[in-house]
């Protein structure tokens, strides 16, 4: 079962390049999100889609946008690339948005120099 | 003060020994809590999903929360080098949307 798949696993860019990072779930989930892993700060809610059509900003969003492709993707991209987002990224999906429990992705390692 | 408190570690242990991983939350109107288990270079990974006070087993891992105290715990007997991976608990409540996590503890098991 492939859960959560998202691409690429490794990505290294330049200040002022722009990126999409791309998340696919196989779970018929309705509920998707995006956070950043950040050494000494966990993980960070960046946007997350309660539902098919539908996206909100978390605690971090800024320099992001998202886009929800339909039920089984959900796209995070990087209009204008700098340092501070350097970090890994994951993907989680869930039944609803609710409290259920979240499933994660392998992340995305980006470097931004 | 942060919703969600971890001990980051690490916490090194002899292989066969009983592992005990905490965490301290800060709203008592918190009422689900997770752990997840994250290898190196890998994605978090769910362990345990538990509701309100009390305990659930789930092979060897024991997950218990403590509402009186706003304590959570996670119990890995007969731990094995396996085991040695960084544990993250978390809740859907908190400020936040989505979950909110704790900065995980680093867990070594020593062969």
């Amino acid at each position: 079962n492939a859960g959560v798949t998202q691409t690429p696993k490794f990505q290294v860019l330049k200040t002022g390049q722009s990126m999409t990072l791309q998340c696919a779930q196989d779970m018929n989930h309705n509920s998707m999100y995006w956070y950043r892993q950040d050494p000494g700060m966990g993980l960070r809610l960046i946007y997350y889609s309660a539902s098919e059509g539908t996206t909100d900003k978390g605690e971090v969003p800024n320099g992001y946008n998202v886009s929800r492709l339909n039920k089984r993707e959900f796209s995070l991209r990087l209009e204008s690339a700098a340092p501070s987002q350097t970090s890994v990224y994951f993907c989680a999906s869930s039944e609803d948005y609710s409290n259920q429990p979240q499933h994660f992705g392998d992340g995305t390692r980006l470097s931004i120099l | 003060q942060k919703e969600v408190e971890q001990d980051p570690g690490p916490l090194s242990v002899p292989e066969g020994a009983i592992v005990s991983l905490n965490c301290t939350y800060s709203n008592s109107a918190f009422q689900y809590f997770m752990w997840y288990r994250q290898y190196s270079r890998k994605g978090p990974e769910l362990l345990m999903y538990t509701y309100s006070s009390g305990n659930k087993e789930d092979g060897r891992f024991t997950a218990q929360v403590d509402k009186s105290s706003k304590y959570i715990s996670l119990f890995i007997r007969d731990s094995q080098p396996s085991d040695s991976a960084t544990y993250l608990c978390a809740t859907p409540g908190g400020g936040a949307d989505g979950l909110t996590f704790g900065k995980g503890t680093h867990l070594i098991i020593q062969p």
